[in-house]
């Protein structure tokens, strides 16, 4: 079983570059989310999507879109990247919303 | 424990011990809690969970208490081998800025041969 899985595993950046992190998961799971992870900090929660059709600001949502293409997959993007953004991206999975969470194994993003 | 900031606390224990890692949280309101395992270059994985009406339970060699009188959880690991090195958090069930759960930073344990 897959679970969850993202690409790209690496990806550097100029600033003002633009680009969009993929997601998908094959466990049939309504929730889906968009973490960073730098370090010595937890996890922090940029955009969700409770169900397919409905997507939520988290903690962080500043520079970034997500789009819920289908129950399977959600997406991120980064419009004018910045090098504030350097920074691990895990997406992750649910059943539903306070269920636990399915990670993928990260996208490194550096941004220069 | 657990400790916001850029180093992380660490816990080097020698393989074949016991391991108590802890963690504090934030909101007495807080009723599911979740411990992740997190390698190097690798995502989180779910370890265990525990609702606000258990403090015990058990997995296996793993086992999470919950102690709601002073906001604390503490996951245990039997019998600590060299794969178990890596970045332990925490996890709570509290809404804050749109988000379902807030994680600690970890805590890094080392297992010695």
């Amino acid at each position: 079983n897959a679970g969850v899985t993202q690409t790209p595993k690496f990806q550097v950046l100029k600033t003002g570059q633009s680009m969009t992190l993929q997601c998908a998961q094959d466990m049939n799971h309504n929730s889906m989310y968009w973490y960073r992870q730098d370090p010595g900090m937890g996890l922090r929660l940029i955009y969700y999507s409770a169900s397919e059709g409905t997507t939520d600001k988290g903690e962080v949502p500043n520079g970034y879109n997500v789009s819920r293409l289908n129950k399977r997959e959600f997406s991120l993007r980064l419009e004018s990247a910045a090098p504030s953004q350097t920074s691990v991206y895990f997406c992750a999975s649910s059943v539903q919303r306070d269920e636990k969470l399915f990670f993928g194994s990260g996208t490194q993003l550096s941004v220069l | 424990g657990e400790s916001v900031g850029l180093h992380l606390p660490t816990l080097s224990v020698q393989e074949g011990d016991n391991s108590i890692i802890n963690c504090a949280y934030s909101n007495s309101a807080s009723d599911y809690f979740i411990w992740y395992k997190q390698e190097s270059g690798k995502g989180p994985q779910f370890i265990i969970d525990i609702r606000s009406n258990m403090d015990k339970r058990q997995g296996q060699r793993v086992t999470v208490l919950l102690n709601k009188t002073v906001k604390h959880l503490s996951l245990q690991i039997a019998a600590t081998q060299p794969g178990d090195s890596a970045v332990y958090f925490c996890a709570e069930n509290i809404w804050n800025y749109g988000q379902n759960f807030v994680f600690g930073p970890g805590t890094r344990l080392s297992v010695l041969p």
